[in-house]
């Protein structure tokens, strides 16, 4: 119950394209859903992040939507450049009540932007 | 900007040694974590630490693991008694609050490639 799955495993776009990256959860407590990016040799770094309590969420060419019944989100990454290339993990956490929740990462999408 | 910085950044070890992953987490935040992933795995939640104790272990996290504040930069994760399946980069994070919300972001360090010989 605590998984997050994450598809497809990689992604290949041209530039100016859109990536697209979807994840499920489980855990009907989780409430609050981050995304990370990690480029080879670095760690994950926080991208965006969404609550249920809005079904999208967009800064600047990344967009979170999010699905509360079906239990289900994604990244939409629009006009994809070079630079987006990386590896990029959802995550779910619980997030209320003020003690430090863990982060449930899914297995993470290797995303190639090509020139 | 304020960074998490984990050292060493590779460790290369026998099996059955001990080993010290160090971090020193952002230093206004309280709330410390260590994740692991194995190679070309997903990241796993090993241990929380906040107020100079665990908050919460997933199952990973056996008596073969501690972790420890030392002093007031320092976090540091040792493993006991190291086996080969414990190969993978471990990552140290931080955060200012410890729920979900915007203020609670955690913040990886590059990680310690660990090999276990």
């Amino acid at each position: 119950q605590q998984q997050v799955k994450q598809s497809p495993q990689s992604l290949i776009v041209q530039k100016g394209g859109i990536s697209i990256i979807n994840c499920a959860y489980e855990n009907t407590a989780f409430d609050y859903f981050p995304w990370y990016q990690q480029f080879p040799g670095k760690g994950p770094a926080l991208l965006i992040a969404i609550r249920p309590d809005v079904s999208e969420k967009k800064e600047g060419r990344f967009t979170i939507s999010f699905n509360k019944s079906a239990k289900q989100f994604s990244l939409h990454i629009m006009d994809s450049q070079p630079g987006d290339s990386a590896t990029y993990f959802c995550a779910a956490s619980r997030g209320s009540g003020g003690s430090n929740y863990k982060l449930t990462f899914g297995k993470g999408t290797l995303l190639t932007v090509n020139p | 900007e304020p960074e998490v910085t984990q050292t060493p950044s590779h460790q290369v070890t026998q099996m059955g040694q001990e080993v010290i992953l160090r971090c020193v987490p952002i230093s206004n935040h309280l709330y410390f974590y260590w994740y692991r992933q194995i190679l070309g795995q997903k990241v796993e939640f090993l241990v929380s630490f906040y107020n100079n104790e665990i908050s919460e272990k997933s199952e990973i996290f056996d008596d073969q693991f501690s972790v420890e504040r030392p002093d007031g930069s320092n976090f540091t994760l040792k493993i006991r008694s190291t086996k080969l399946e414990d190969s993978a980069m471990y990552f140290c994070a931080s955060s200012t609050g410890g729920g979900g919300g915007s203020t609670d972001t955690q913040y990886f360090g590059p990680g310690t490639r660990l090999t276990v010989l």
